[in-house]
């Protein structure tokens, strides 16, 4: 079945430092794939998606982009801050599905 | 705003005790879901519902209840079978109609513990 491996973490940071949190997936066809951010005691919320192959994801600094050859969707983003600090989620869906598959989160800590 | 509100923040439940969680949205959304989330795992699906008046089993429904009576509200229960229930419980709702690359809308969750 479907499924999606993200890095552990947690991965600690100084701010200003550039950021990336591994993602690859396993999965028929060609998925849609997104990036949520949870901040502590909080829900999911959306950072970005990419729905066919080479698109680019991008919202707020942070980019991934749709990889098909390396079945990847790695997020980046030049420079965190402290605010950035939450657990993000790489997530997979199907069009026509209601079944999401998600990473299991990496947790990311940005030092002042 | 629209949204969707969980309710409560915080749950207790004791040995034997039903418990129902709450999950109300104004999106007009025709989808909705329910995820456990246990720490360092990911989200994992207990029911869904796609339309009013009917729902699906997910990857962990046992010990769990759903009813979509409204299209705003979708309320879990969960049973005194369900052995281990301390987790954080998460609404989730989208567009639906079987329309590919939908994102979820989050509510901010239910954090149940047992006593």
């Amino acid at each position: 079945g479907d499924s999606v491996t993200q890095m552990e973490g947690p991965v600690t940071l100084s701010e200003e430092a550039f950021l990336t949190i591994n993602c690859t997936y396993t999965a028929t066809g060609y998925p849609s794939l997104f990036w949520y951010v949870q901040y502590p005691g909080e829900g999911l919320q959306l950072l970005l998606k990419a729905t066919k192959a080479d698109d680019k994801g991008s919202n707020k600094g942070f980019e991934a982009t749709y990889r098909k050859e390396t079945t990847s969707f790695h997020l980046e983003k030049g420079s965190v801050q402290v605010s950035d600090s939450a657990v993000y989620f790489c997530a997979l869906t199907h069009s026509g599905t209601y079944k999401y598959i998600f990473g299991t989160g990496t947790r990311l800590k940005v030092l002042a | 705003d629209g949204g969707i509100t969980q309710s409560p923040k915080y749950l207790f439940r004791k040995e034997g005790q039903n418990v129902t969680l709450s999950c109300e949205q104004n999106l007009n959304h025709d989808a909705m879901y329910w995820y456990r989330q246990d720490p360092g795992q990911g989200l994992r699906l207990i029911y869904y519902s796609q339309i009013v008046n009917d729902f699906q089993k997910g990857d962990i429904a046992e010990g769990y209840s759903v009813s979509r009576e409204k299209k705003e509200s979708f309320p879990l229960t969960v049973t005194s079978a369900q052995k281990n229930p301390t987790a954080f419980y998460l609404c989730a709702s989208s567009i639906g109609k079987g329309r590919g690359g939908e994102k979820l809308f989050f509510g901010s969750g239910t954090q149940l513990s047992v006593l």
